[in-house]
């Protein structure tokens, strides 16, 4: 089984509608982490928690939320899709602890289209 | 501001040929530079660097950083169509609550022809 998962896989929604984009981890890892992806642009961070208690914006955070709900959960929504938000999303952890300027894992993204 | 700039942007190369990708940063507090290989959808992750000129190494993929001059390459030797991908640089930063956050480039579109 996949240690980081996303749900759904493929969303398409119409502009004015909230969506929620869901990611979960088996790994035990205390920090997770939205990005978006579009096409010559690279990763962008959204938001990233350290625990349930902390939420921090990243780079690209207007017309997002997310949620931290328990360690193994971090969902992300938004409020009132529109189309430039139409991109493939990544759910990523990493293992602070550990090394906190290790690696991070990525879930196999979600790919969003507003219309 | 923060910024990690790879080149070239895309690249087409024929099995066999070697090929060299390099990743420039400018980062506050820099900690670490990572490669990741991204296929079809999620990034997998290839080397981390935080050492100057100690070269990484796994099978036909080898990196090394420059900490003076603030860059990175990635060499694929022998290349095969496999070996086609994006390949992503990012950076890490020991500065304030963005401690270990990544920092990512553009990337390199690598397509290797038969």
């Amino acid at each position: 089984d996949a240690d980081v998962t996303q749900t759904p896989r493929n969303r398409i929604t119409k502009t004015g509608k909230r969506i929620m984009l869901e990611c979960s981890q088996t790994k035990g890892h205390d920090r997770m982490y939205w990005y978006r992806q579009d096409p010559g642009l690279g990763l962008r961070l959204i938001y990233y928690s350290f625990d349930v208690k902390d939420i921090n914006k990243g780079e690209i955070s207007d017309g997002y939320s997310v949620s931290r709900q328990a360690q193994a959960k971090f969902s992300l929504s938004l409020e009132s899709a529109i189309p430039n938000q139409t991109a493939l999303y990544f759910c990523a952890t990493s293992d602070f602890l550990a090394g906190p300027y290790n690696e991070q894992f990525f879930g196999p993204g979600t790919r969003l289209t507003v219309l | 501001e923060d910024k990690v700039v790879q080149s070239p942007l895309s690249l087409v190369v024929h099995e066999g040929d070697t090929v060299t990708l390099n990743c420039s940063y400018e980062v506050t507090n820099f900690r670490s530079l990572l490669w990741y290989k991204q296929e079809k959808k999620a990034p997998t992750f290839l080397f981390m660097l935080t050492s100057s000129g100690i070269e990484k190494k796994s099978g036909r993929l080898s990196s090394i950083l420059d900490k003076k001059e603030l860059f990175s390459i990635l060499n694929i030797t022998a290349t095969q169509t496999g070996d086609s991908a994006v390949y992503l640089c990012a950076a890490t930063t020991n500065y304030g609550g963005s401690q270990g956050n990544l920092i990512f480039g553009k990337g390199t579109k690598l397509s290797v022809k038969p």
